[in-house]
């Protein structure tokens, strides 16, 4: 089965930008998608197709996909944008997650 | 508002069974394809089912394959999990989900719901 595999856990001091990587087999031949969850929230859409934000998503939010790794990256990461962060595709009628990245802002 | 709202959650005894549901409003629920994505207490997500718009196609992840069923009510804007047998290891908060695709490998959960959580003890 495939397998999308992150750091487990990823530091950046405020202002700085923080990368958090996703790695597969041939991930760039599948659309990556990213979601951030809070404590005690629902998870929140903020990169798809690779590149693209949703609508309100700020635009310090970027993603691209290339090789074997998808990677977010938060330019000037501000302390709200502390939370996990998850990848995400689509592979053979399946649905994948990676383990997720928890995002400390320090 | 586009909003979805989980239902149904519960304390079970392993074995048991349990019908989730799922009300959507704020758009046009026939034209999506529809998940249920669950999590569990302090773990990652994992992705439990699709349903197409029609409801003539599903897909599971191996570990409730012969346990869990997706439908879903089009009239009634309304999304299903009938969950038996359950297990322990069934234990998490199942989130409701809309889906975009685009192309063949594009598949985007947009809108999650809230979440209702099932509790699998003895």
């Amino acid at each position: 089965s495939y397998e999308l595999t992150q750091p487990p856990s990823v530091s950046v001091s405020p202002g700085q930008t923080a990368s958090i990587t996703c790695s597969g087999d041939k991930l760039r031949t599948k659309y990556a998608s990213w979601y951030q969850q809070k404590p005690g929230q629902s998870p929140l859409l903020v990169i798809y197709q690779d590149t693209k934000r949703p609508s309100g998503i700020p635009d310090r939010f970027s993603g691209s996909n290339s090789g074997n790794t998808a990677t977010l990256t938060i330019s000037g990461t501000q302390a709200m944008d502390e939370a996990d962060y998850y990848c995400q595709a689509w592979d053979s009628s399946t649905v994948v997650f990676g383990g997720g990245t928890k995002l400390t802002v320090l | 508002e586009v909003q979805l709202v989980e239902s149904g959650g519960d304390l079970v005894q392993p074995g048991g069974s349990l019908r989730l549901s799922c009300a959507a409003s704020g758009f046009t629920f026939s034209s999506y394809w529809m998940s249920w994505v669950r999590q569990a207490p302090g773990k990652g997500l994992e992705w439990v089912a699709n349903i197409n718009q029609e409801g003539s196609e599903k897909y599971y992840v191996d570990s409730v394959k012969g346990r869990f069923t997706i439908s879903r009510d089009n009239a009634k804007s309304s999304l299903f999990l009938q969950m038996n047998s359950l297990r322990v290891e069934d234990t998490a908060v199942y989130f409701c989900v809309r889906v975009v695709r685009a192309g063949v490998t594009g598949y985007t959960f947009d809108i999650w719901g809230q979440g209702t959580m099932v509790t699998v003890s003895s």
